[in-house]
Protein backbone atom coordinates (compact mmCIF):
# COMPACT_ATOMS: atom_id res chain seq x y z
CA UNK A 1 0.00 0.00 0.00
CA UNK A 2 2.55 2.38 -0.69
CA UNK A 3 3.54 3.27 2.43
CA UNK A 4 0.77 4.33 3.71
CA UNK A 5 -1.42 3.46 6.81
CA UNK A 6 -4.92 4.00 8.27
CA UNK A 7 -5.59 4.26 12.01
CA UNK A 8 -8.05 2.51 13.19
CA UNK A 9 -8.90 0.25 11.21
CA UNK A 10 -12.23 -0.53 12.36
CA UNK A 11 -14.65 1.70 14.42
CA UNK A 12 -18.28 1.55 16.25
CA UNK A 13 -19.24 4.86 17.22
CA UNK A 14 -22.26 6.52 18.08
CA UNK A 15 -24.37 9.00 16.75
CA UNK A 16 -23.20 12.43 18.00
CA UNK A 17 -20.21 11.40 19.00
CA UNK A 18 -16.60 13.17 17.10
CA UNK A 19 -14.49 10.50 14.89
CA UNK A 20 -11.01 11.17 14.19
CA UNK A 21 -9.55 8.89 11.14
CA UNK A 22 -5.58 9.08 10.98
CA UNK A 23 -3.97 8.35 7.88
CA UNK A 24 0.15 8.27 7.80
CA UNK A 25 2.43 8.19 4.94
CA UNK A 26 6.33 7.68 4.67
CA UNK A 27 6.87 8.72 1.23
CA UNK A 28 6.68 11.97 1.78
CA UNK A 29 4.04 12.95 -0.84
CA UNK A 30 3.07 16.47 -0.95
CA UNK A 31 -0.71 15.66 -1.83
CA UNK A 32 -3.09 13.56 0.43
CA UNK A 33 -6.43 12.85 0.10
CA UNK A 34 -9.35 11.24 1.81
CA UNK A 35 -11.99 9.62 -0.27
CA UNK A 36 -15.43 7.63 1.12
CA UNK A 37 -16.50 4.66 -0.24
CA UNK A 38 -20.38 3.68 -0.36
CA UNK A 39 -22.02 1.31 -2.45
CA UNK A 40 -23.02 2.42 -6.31
CA UNK A 41 -21.10 5.30 -5.46
CA UNK A 42 -17.61 4.70 -5.77
CA UNK A 43 -15.27 6.27 -4.33
CA UNK A 44 -15.96 10.03 -3.46
CA UNK A 45 -13.44 12.96 -2.58
CA UNK A 46 -14.39 14.52 0.60
CA UNK A 47 -11.24 16.66 1.31
CA UNK A 48 -7.13 17.08 -0.13
CA UNK A 49 -4.22 18.12 0.85
CA UNK A 50 -1.87 19.97 -1.13
CA UNK A 51 0.78 20.79 1.54
CA UNK A 52 1.32 21.54 5.21
CA UNK A 53 -2.02 23.71 6.29
CA UNK A 54 -3.23 23.70 2.76
CA UNK A 55 -6.55 22.03 2.32
CA UNK A 56 -9.75 22.25 0.13
CA UNK A 57 -13.26 21.02 0.33
CA UNK A 58 -13.99 17.87 -2.13
CA UNK A 59 -17.29 16.74 -3.43
CA UNK A 60 -18.66 15.85 -0.07
CA UNK A 61 -16.98 18.05 2.61
CA UNK A 62 -20.48 18.68 4.47
CA UNK A 63 -19.88 17.15 8.24
CA UNK A 64 -16.37 16.61 7.64
CA UNK A 65 -12.68 18.79 8.63
CA UNK A 66 -9.19 18.42 8.09
CA UNK A 67 -5.92 18.97 9.16
CA UNK A 68 -2.46 18.36 8.20
CA UNK A 69 0.05 20.14 10.44
CA UNK A 70 3.16 17.65 9.12
CA UNK A 71 3.99 16.56 5.45
CA UNK A 72 3.07 12.77 7.02
CA UNK A 73 0.14 12.92 8.44
CA UNK A 74 -3.49 13.82 7.13
CA UNK A 75 -6.41 13.58 9.62
CA UNK A 76 -10.34 13.61 9.09
CA UNK A 77 -12.39 14.70 11.71
CA UNK A 78 -16.26 14.10 11.99
CA UNK A 79 -17.49 16.75 13.90
CA UNK A 80 -20.72 15.04 15.05
CA UNK A 81 -21.09 11.84 13.40
CA UNK A 82 -24.02 10.75 11.55
CA UNK A 83 -25.87 7.56 10.44
CA UNK A 84 -24.74 8.42 6.92
CA UNK A 85 -21.63 8.86 7.73
CA UNK A 86 -21.23 4.99 7.88
CA UNK A 87 -18.72 3.64 5.44
CA UNK A 88 -15.18 2.87 4.05
CA UNK A 89 -12.83 6.00 4.42
CA UNK A 90 -9.93 5.47 2.32
CA UNK A 91 -6.82 7.82 1.94
CA UNK A 92 -4.42 8.33 -0.60
CA UNK A 93 -1.53 10.33 -1.57
CA UNK A 94 0.33 11.52 -4.90
CA UNK A 95 3.57 13.15 -5.60
CA UNK A 96 4.36 16.51 -7.09
CA UNK A 97 6.27 15.14 -9.80
CA UNK A 98 3.23 12.68 -10.82
CA UNK A 99 0.04 14.35 -8.88
CA UNK A 100 -2.27 12.38 -10.79
CA UNK A 101 -1.52 8.86 -9.70
CA UNK A 102 -2.74 8.18 -6.61
CA UNK A 103 -1.70 5.53 -4.11
CA UNK A 104 -4.64 4.26 -1.71
CA UNK A 105 -4.54 3.28 1.82
CA UNK A 106 -5.96 -0.10 3.23
CA UNK A 107 -8.79 1.92 4.20
CA UNK A 108 -11.17 2.13 7.22
CA UNK A 109 -14.04 0.73 7.90
CA UNK A 110 -16.36 3.23 10.21
CA UNK A 111 -20.21 2.40 11.68
CA UNK A 112 -21.90 5.04 13.07
CA UNK A 113 -25.15 3.85 15.18
CA UNK B 1 -19.74 18.20 -12.58
CA UNK B 2 -17.85 15.67 -14.26
CA UNK B 3 -20.54 12.59 -15.46
CA UNK B 4 -18.47 9.30 -15.48
CA UNK B 5 -20.27 6.04 -16.27
CA UNK B 6 -18.94 2.90 -16.47
CA UNK B 7 -20.60 -0.27 -18.00
CA UNK B 8 -20.97 -3.48 -17.44
CA UNK B 9 -21.81 -3.14 -13.20
CA UNK B 10 -20.94 -6.46 -13.30
CA UNK B 11 -18.91 -9.28 -15.94
CA UNK B 12 -18.69 -12.94 -15.61
CA UNK B 13 -16.51 -14.56 -17.49
CA UNK B 14 -14.64 -18.53 -18.08
CA UNK B 15 -10.87 -18.07 -17.03
CA UNK B 16 -9.04 -18.19 -20.62
CA UNK B 17 -11.93 -15.74 -21.58
CA UNK B 18 -11.05 -11.88 -22.10
CA UNK B 19 -13.02 -9.24 -20.58
CA UNK B 20 -13.79 -5.55 -21.27
CA UNK B 21 -14.81 -2.50 -19.58
CA UNK B 22 -15.84 0.56 -21.09
CA UNK B 23 -15.64 3.78 -18.82
CA UNK B 24 -17.21 6.94 -20.70
CA UNK B 25 -17.21 10.82 -19.35
CA UNK B 26 -17.71 13.97 -19.92
CA UNK B 27 -15.50 16.33 -19.78
CA UNK B 28 -13.43 17.35 -23.01
CA UNK B 29 -10.52 18.62 -21.45
CA UNK B 30 -9.39 15.55 -19.47
CA UNK B 31 -6.10 14.07 -20.37
CA UNK B 32 -5.51 11.22 -17.76
CA UNK B 33 -7.18 7.80 -17.10
CA UNK B 34 -6.14 5.16 -15.20
CA UNK B 35 -8.04 2.13 -14.02
CA UNK B 36 -8.13 0.68 -10.72
CA UNK B 37 -8.39 -2.79 -9.26
CA UNK B 38 -9.93 -3.02 -6.17
CA UNK B 39 -9.83 -6.60 -4.16
CA UNK B 40 -12.01 -7.69 -0.82
CA UNK B 41 -11.02 -5.88 2.14
CA UNK B 42 -8.25 -3.53 0.30
CA UNK B 43 -7.74 -0.09 -1.13
CA UNK B 44 -7.99 0.61 -4.99
CA UNK B 45 -4.80 -0.13 -6.60
CA UNK B 46 -3.52 1.44 -10.23
CA UNK B 47 -3.15 -1.46 -12.68
CA UNK B 48 -3.05 0.59 -15.65
CA UNK B 49 -3.29 4.38 -16.74
CA UNK B 50 -3.02 6.50 -20.40
CA UNK B 51 -2.30 10.26 -21.27
CA UNK B 52 -4.48 11.50 -24.09
CA UNK B 53 -1.67 11.71 -26.19
CA UNK B 54 -1.85 8.13 -26.98
CA UNK B 55 -4.38 5.64 -28.27
CA UNK B 56 -3.41 2.65 -26.36
CA UNK B 57 -1.40 1.18 -23.58
CA UNK B 58 -0.71 -2.65 -22.74
CA UNK B 59 1.29 -4.34 -20.21
CA UNK B 60 1.12 -7.84 -20.49
CA UNK B 61 -2.48 -9.19 -20.06
CA UNK B 62 -3.86 -5.58 -19.52
CA UNK B 63 -4.04 -2.92 -21.97
CA UNK B 64 -6.38 0.28 -22.22
CA UNK B 65 -7.72 2.02 -25.19
CA UNK B 66 -8.34 5.77 -25.36
CA UNK B 67 -10.95 7.53 -27.74
CA UNK B 68 -11.26 11.12 -27.15
CA UNK B 69 -13.41 12.04 -29.97
CA UNK B 70 -15.90 9.86 -28.28
CA UNK B 71 -14.98 10.25 -24.52
CA UNK B 72 -14.78 6.99 -23.53
CA UNK B 73 -11.89 4.64 -22.69
CA UNK B 74 -11.98 1.11 -21.82
CA UNK B 75 -10.12 -2.15 -19.93
CA UNK B 76 -8.83 -4.56 -21.62
CA UNK B 77 -7.52 -8.14 -19.80
CA UNK B 78 -7.09 -11.18 -21.87
CA UNK B 79 -6.25 -14.79 -20.99
CA UNK B 80 -8.24 -14.18 -17.57
CA UNK B 81 -7.29 -15.76 -14.46
CA UNK B 82 -9.25 -16.50 -11.30
CA UNK B 83 -6.81 -13.98 -9.66
CA UNK B 84 -8.08 -10.93 -11.66
CA UNK B 85 -11.80 -11.45 -10.32
CA UNK B 86 -12.00 -8.25 -8.26
CA UNK B 87 -14.00 -4.59 -8.77
CA UNK B 88 -12.51 -2.37 -11.48
CA UNK B 89 -13.03 1.65 -11.22
CA UNK B 90 -12.01 3.69 -13.82
CA UNK B 91 -11.25 7.45 -12.48
CA UNK B 92 -10.73 9.79 -15.46
CA UNK B 93 -9.35 13.44 -14.28
CA UNK B 94 -11.64 16.78 -14.33
CA UNK B 95 -9.08 19.36 -13.03
CA UNK B 96 -7.18 18.51 -10.16
CA UNK B 97 -9.29 15.66 -9.30
CA UNK B 98 -9.89 11.80 -10.58
CA UNK B 99 -13.99 11.07 -10.79
CA UNK B 100 -14.27 7.71 -9.81
CA UNK B 101 -17.01 5.27 -11.56
CA UNK B 102 -19.41 3.33 -10.09
CA UNK B 103 -16.89 -0.01 -10.26
CA UNK B 104 -17.10 -3.61 -12.14
CA UNK B 105 -17.80 -6.60 -10.51
CA UNK B 106 -15.41 -9.15 -12.63
CA UNK B 107 -15.60 -12.81 -11.65
CA UNK B 108 -13.56 -15.25 -13.27
CA UNK B 109 -15.06 -18.38 -13.32
CA UNK B 110 -12.10 -21.72 -13.22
Amino acid sequence: DAGITQSPRHKVTETGTPVTLRCHQTENHRYMYWYRQDPGHGLRLIHYSYGVKDTDKGEVSDGYSVSRSKTEDFLLTLESATSSQTSVYFCAISALADQETQYFGPGTRLLVL
Amino acid sequence: GENVEQHPSTLSVQEGDSAVIKCTYSDSASNYFPWYKQELGKGPQLIIDIRSNVGEKKDQRIAVTLNKTAKHFSLHITETQPEDSAVYFCAPRHGDKLIFGTGTRLQVFP
